[in-house]
């Protein structure tokens, strides 16, 4: 039972544009949320998260949307640099699990010249 | 700051012997440490969480006589692959929290290949 889904295995972006990367959950217990950056061979890095009090984050260049409703979270890359390129997993957490992360499949971005 | 190292990268051990990788955190204390495996092309999966000087809480279908976990301390958590199979063959990833906003800080992974 993937609770936590990344329908879009990769995408393609040009440098300079936005990169968009879409996120979904089907537990309504989650109420907080987090992006990570991950190189092959190499743990996750931390990007940007977001608390289900909020609809909007904005950290720099990385934005995240969370809309409740939809049970629907993205993460909007403005302007994409080659840099960028990696896989992205979104995560999710809900009060009183003990900081337990349920993870996406990822989403390989890949940031073209 | 929140640096969360593993040793080693990578082992490669016969089938049958047992592997004890290391998690630590650096540069802060770690109210709780995780474990999770990864298989190519897969998500992180969440195998244990465990607290220092507690017993680790083993997800679902995890064999917690098999992946053995230790919280010795409030920077350190090992976790050994007892009589590891190359079905054991995966990408082992741990990660810390300080508790704060459920945030957790990942180490760089260690490489398991069991022949």
């Amino acid at each position: 039972d993937q609770q936590v889904k990344q329908n879009s295995p990769s995408l393609s972006v040009q440098e300079g544009r936005i990169s968009i990367l879409n996120c979904d959950y089907t537990n309504s217990m989650f109420d907080y949320f987090l992006w990570y950056k991950k190189y092959p061979a190499e743990g996750p890095t931390f990007l940007i998260s977001i608390s289900s009090i909020k609809d909007k984050n904005e950290d720099g260049r990385f934005t995240v949307f969370l809309n409740k409703s939809a049970k629907h979270l993205s993460l909007h890359i403005v302007p994409s640099q080659p840099g960028d390129s990696a896989v992205y997993f979104c995560a999710a957490s809900a009060t009183g699990t003990a900081s337990k992360l349920t993870f996406g499949t990822g989403t390989r971005l890949q940031v073209t010249l | 700051g929140a640096v969360v190292s593993q040793h080693p990268s990578r082992v490669i051990c016969k089938s049958g012997t047992s592997v004890k990788i290391e998690c630590r955190s650096l540069d802060f204390q770690a109210t709780t440490m995780f474990w999770y495996r990864q298989f190519p092309k897969q998500s992180l999966m969440l195998m244990a969480t465990s607290n220092e000087g507690s017993k680790a809480t083993y997800e679902q279908g995890v064999e917690k006589d098999k992946f053995l976990i230790n919280h010795a301390s409030l920077t350190l958590s090992t976790l050994t692959v007892t009589s590891a199979h190359p079905e054991d063959s995966s990408f082992y990833i741990c990660s810390a929290s300080r508790g704060f906003y459920n945030e957790q800080f990942f180490g760089p992974g260690t490489r398991l290949t069991v022949l």
